[in-house]
């Protein structure tokens, strides 16, 4: 168990819709990433905020959305969704933005 | 763009092998190179190499980090059932964010 959380495990939903994926980091930790894995693009990075303000942004499409809260806990927002955004959602923290990060268990998040 | 390649992609061996699996990559401005470990969800992390820590170890797992070369590999000895997973290698760029560039993974298989 690395200390991450994430909710939900799993989401199904229609294509169209939104959704919210929620992210509460490991205690002392300022930074969080969210990534994408799918099976045909592996592990891609999406976006990093550290303390509240957003620090690097990746492969991160339009439609998606994030943001760290006072509290460091973590949403990503996924609108008008589309069959191909089936995916593993994974959040991770790291202390100070530059150490290891560890990783969460992920949400499942399945377009239908 | 950063690229990371891993090799092989599908590694099946006994209980008792020693195993080394290798990652190579292209990235600019490099500050580090992780691995992690996926089992079933969560990539668990190991080990990260800089240019100022470029071997580490923990028990039967050790790795080095080749800056000349662009590589690095990780090895294992005495491999166990336990071992079975998928091993990624990720680069990290020198940013003033993180952000976590990833291969696509060795899928190690150990047999009893």
């Amino acid at each position: 168990d690395s200390g991450v959380t994430q909710t939900p495990k799993h989401l199904i939903t229609a294509t169209g819709q939104r959704v919210t994926l929620r992210c509460s980091p490991r205690s002392g930790d300022l930074s969080v990433y969210w990534y994408q894995q799918s099976l045909d693009q592996g592990l891609q990075f999406l976006i990093q905020y550290y303390n509240g303000e957003e620090r690097a942004k990746g492969n991160i499409l339009e439609r998606f959305s994030a943001q760290q809260f006072p509290d460091l806990h973590s949403e990503l927002n996924l609108s008008s969704l589309e069959l191909g955004d089936s995916a593993l959602y994974f959040c991770a923290s790291s202390m100070d933005g530059y150490n290891e990060q560890f990783f969460g268990p992920g949400t499942r998040l399945t377009v239908l | 763009e950063d690229k990371v390649v891993q090799s092989p992609l599908s590694l099946v061996v006994h209980e008792g092998d020693t195993v080394t699996l290798n990652c190579s990559y292209e990235v600019t401005n490099f500050r580090s190179l992780l691995w992690y470990k996926q089992e079933k969800k969560a990539p668990t992390f190991l080990f990260m190499l800089t240019s100022s820590g470029i071997e580490k170890k923990s028990g039967r797992l050790s790795s080095i980090l080749d800056k000349k070369e662009l590589s690095s590999i990780l090895n294992i000895t005495a491999t166990q059932t336990g071992d079975s997973a998928i091993y990624l290698c990720a680069v990290e760029r020198e940013t003033s964010g993180s952000r976590l560039t990833f291969g696509e993974g060795t899928q190690l298989t150990v047999n009893p």
